[in-house]
């Protein structure tokens, strides 16, 4: 069965730090993108940034929002996959999921199709004083 | 302000059909593959169609997807109470190199 399992949400003061994990099992994991999507209590879903696979040298990107403040990286050895929060705000308070990325039509950086299948049961993070 | 337009809520009877909007442009849904996805009250996301019109594995063939020009449409047919969600289409946008979100539209089964 494919499996994505989220760890390490927690309560955190602002500027504080916080990393997450994503531990993955059914599947060949090194051959994937990996996504981080976010929902903050009540709103909708946000795209926070990905991680291409070995082919594709494990380049990330990131959106605006959490730029230079969010780091993600993984280890197919352990097929795990990471979100390193730093700087904290409270709009960051949300509810994070890790996604497998299936892709079709990507050439320089744009793809023609681009869904995540499965999704995570979700980290709930709280940046709160 | 989401990318992608969707009306936040609809509402049907059960075992008539229903159908969800998605507005976007030339850039996103006018270009590109939409996806869309469901989300149960309490749970995670689930892919319920991809690359336009395509179930997955397992979802039920009450679900369909189609797309014209800029807007992308979600059919549920045979509603039932368990259909009660919110539902998210998402497609890749050329111009911000990133998937783009709608902001959901919250499914009432009455």
């Amino acid at each position: 069965e494919v499996q994505l399992v989220e760890s390490g949400g927690g309560l955190v003061q602002p500027g504080g730090s916080l990393r997450l994990s994503c531990a993955a099992s059914g599947f060949t994991f090194s051959d994937h993108y990996m996504d981080w999507v976010r929902q903050a209590p009540g709103k909708g879903l946000e795209w926070v940034g990905r991680t291409r696979n070995k082919a594709n040298s494990y380049t990330t990107e990131y959106a605006a929002s959490v730029k230079g403040r969010f780091t993600i990286s993984r280890d197919d050895s352990k097929n795990s996959l990471y979100l390193q929060m730093n700087s904290l705000k409270t709009e960051d308070t949300a509810v994070y999921y890790c996604a497998r990325a299936s892709t079709a039509g990507c050439s320089g950086g744009s793809c023609y199709s681009y869904w995540f299948d499965p999704w995570g049961q979700g980290t709930l993070v709280t940046v709160s004083s | 302000q989401s990318v992608l337009t969707q009306p936040p809520s609809v509402s049907e009877a059960p075992r008539q059909r229903v159908t969800i909007s998605c507005s976007g442009s030339s850039s996103n849904i006018g270009n590109n593959a939409v996806n869309w996805y469901q989300q149960l009250p309490g749970k995670a996301p689930k892919l319920l169609i991809y690359y336009d019109d395509l179930l997955p594995s397992g979802v039920s063939d009450r679900f369909s997807g189609s797309k014209s020009g800029t807007s992308a449409s979600l059919a549920i047919s045979g509603l039932q109470s368990e259909d009660e969600a919110d539902y998210y289409c998402a497609a890749w946008d050329d111009s911000l190199n990133v998937v783009v979100f709608g902001g959901g539209t919250k499914l009432t089964v009455l």
